[in-house]
């Protein structure tokens, strides 16, 4: 069964820092680019963050220079390291597999169910 | 950040048909193809057009979509009630260093 897995979500001051991972299964990770897309409560999608698969990154403006994205193919996982960390930034953080031939896009055809990110003092 | 606006609601009574509009601007529909999503509270979303016209395998073909210039739009016709949903567009935005957009979202209410 193809499968995407979240982790790592919980409670964080503002300030701190968390890692969410997504763990993939049933099909080759290595070939796919893979996004990460946050939802805070009641409102819309907000694209965070991708990587290709050569390693290459992409962040939105919100959160360039505080979240790093990355990869471990030998694990079938990716990750995003979540620093100075903001209120802003709580949301339920999906995964999702891109399946657009080419590189990057937006077309996510396997989704994880989310972890939630709360912060707050 | 860009983001692509729609508005925020449509409906429409069961059998009829309702369209979704998505404006977004020369650097995301403009350069790259516009997807759709569906999402139910307290779910994932789930791709129900891609390449701005596409249905994946098991999307009813009530669903259709399009795109012109910046602009994107999905139909529904046919409406039914497990079509009470919210809806996404989606695309790649070429500026800067490149990023993902996704539309404000619209919730389509059957009444």
């Amino acid at each position: 069964e193809v499968q995407l897995v979240e982790s790592g979500g919980g409670l964080v001051q503002p300030g701190g820092s968390l890692r969410l991972s997504c763990e993939a299964s049933g099909f080759s990770f290595s070939r796919h680019e893979m996004h990460w897309v946050r939802q805070s409560t009641g409102k819309g999608l907000e694209w965070v963050s991708a990587i290709g698969i050569s390693g290459d990154t992409y962040y939105s403006g919100s959160v360039k220079g505080r979240f790093t994205i990355s990869r471990e193919d030998a694990k079938n996982s990716f990750y995003l390291q979540m620093n100075s960390l903001r209120v802003d930034d709580t949301a339920i953080y999906f995964c999702a597999r891109d399946v657009a031939p080419g590189g990057l896009s937006t077309r996510m055809d396997v989704w994880g169910k989310g972890t939630t990110v709360t912060v707050s003092s | 950040q860009s983001v692509l606006t729609q508005p925020p609601s449509a409906s429409g009574t069961p059998g009829q048909r309702v369209t979704i509009s998505c404006s977004g601007s020369s650097s995301n529909i403009g350069s790259n193809t516009v997807n759709w999503y569906q999402q139910f509270p307290g779910t994932a979303p789930k791709l129900l057009i891609y390449s701005n016209n596409q249905r994946p395998s098991g999307v009813p073909d009530r669903f259709s979509a399009s795109k012109s210039g910046t602009s994107a739009s999905l139909a529904i016709s046919g409406l039914q009630s497990e079509d009470e949903a919210d809806y996404y567009c989606a695309a790649w935005d070429d500026s800067l260093n490149g990023s993902g957009v996704f539309g404000t979202g619209t919730k389509v209410t059957v009444l």
